[in-house]
């Protein structure tokens, strides 16, 4: 399967500000997947990123609070801005790289907002 | 009605203990089924897909019932490593690949 080089693993950041996660496979993927892990919750999806147009959001998610990039087959990042304390929360990236063998996450990045 | 419902727990077995946990789905047309395990502060990771057929891995055998759409995931022998949060995951495919997680099962064997 492939593996997902995520970063940062951590942050702390001030409220109003913005932080890029970034997110490398080892191997081309035609589509990557940004989630949301909120404490004690189960994983929400954000996003889908295909190469070479414009993300596709799940309803509660939108482009001007998490624009999405994917300049290639192997990269993405996700932008979580003018962030608030509600956007605590693991974020995290995914790969399908064969259906039949699930899905492959990073190892998230933790994101607190004070 | 949640699109994949799990029982949270927490399931608190001894070692050596079968456990069974399942799980719900709503939309009859999904088609691809999946346990992840997931420990503490770390990502999720595929413990088995589930097969029409049923299939076994070790001390694991994940089953789906599609007429009552409900998988269940077997743990038999338990270990203490076994200690984590299980997922159910569907995949919706409505018209592309988009997973849905239940909320866990949390899992602690007790020596």
């Amino acid at each position: 399967s492939a593996v997902i080089s995520q970063k940062p693993s951590r942050d702390i950041c001030q409220r109003g500000t913005s932080l890029t996660i970034q997110c490398q496979v080892d191997s081309q993927v035609t589509m990557m997947f940004w989630y949301r892990q909120q404490p004690g919750q189960s994983l929400t999806l954000i996003a889908t990123a295909n190469q070479g147009s414009e993300a596709t959001y799940e309803s509660g998610f939108v482009i001007d609070k998490f624009p999405i990039s994917r300049p290639n087959l192997t990269f993405s990042t996700l932008t979580v801005s003018n962030m608030s304390p509600e956007d605590s929360s693991i974020y995290l990236c995914s790969v399908d790289t064969m259906a039949a063998y699930g899905y492959t996450f990073g190892s998230g990045t933790r994101l607190t907002v004070v | 009605r949640k699109e994949v419902e799990q029982d949270p727990g927490p399931f608190n077995v001894p070692e050596g203990a079968t456990v069974a946990f399942n799980c719900t789905y709503s939309n009859s047309a999904s088609q691809s089924f999946f346990w992840y395990r997931q420990d503490c502060r770390k990502e999720p990771k595929l413990l088995m897909s589930v097969y029409s057929s049923g299939n076994e891995d070790g001390r694991f055998t994940a089953q789906l019932n599609r007429a009552s759409q409900y998988i269940s995931l077997l743990i038999r022998d338990s270990k203490l490593s076994d200690s984590a949060t299980y997922l159910c995951v569907v995949n919706m495919n409505t018209g592309f690949q988009k997973l849905v997680f239940g909320t866990g099962t949390r899992l602690l064997v007790s020596p």
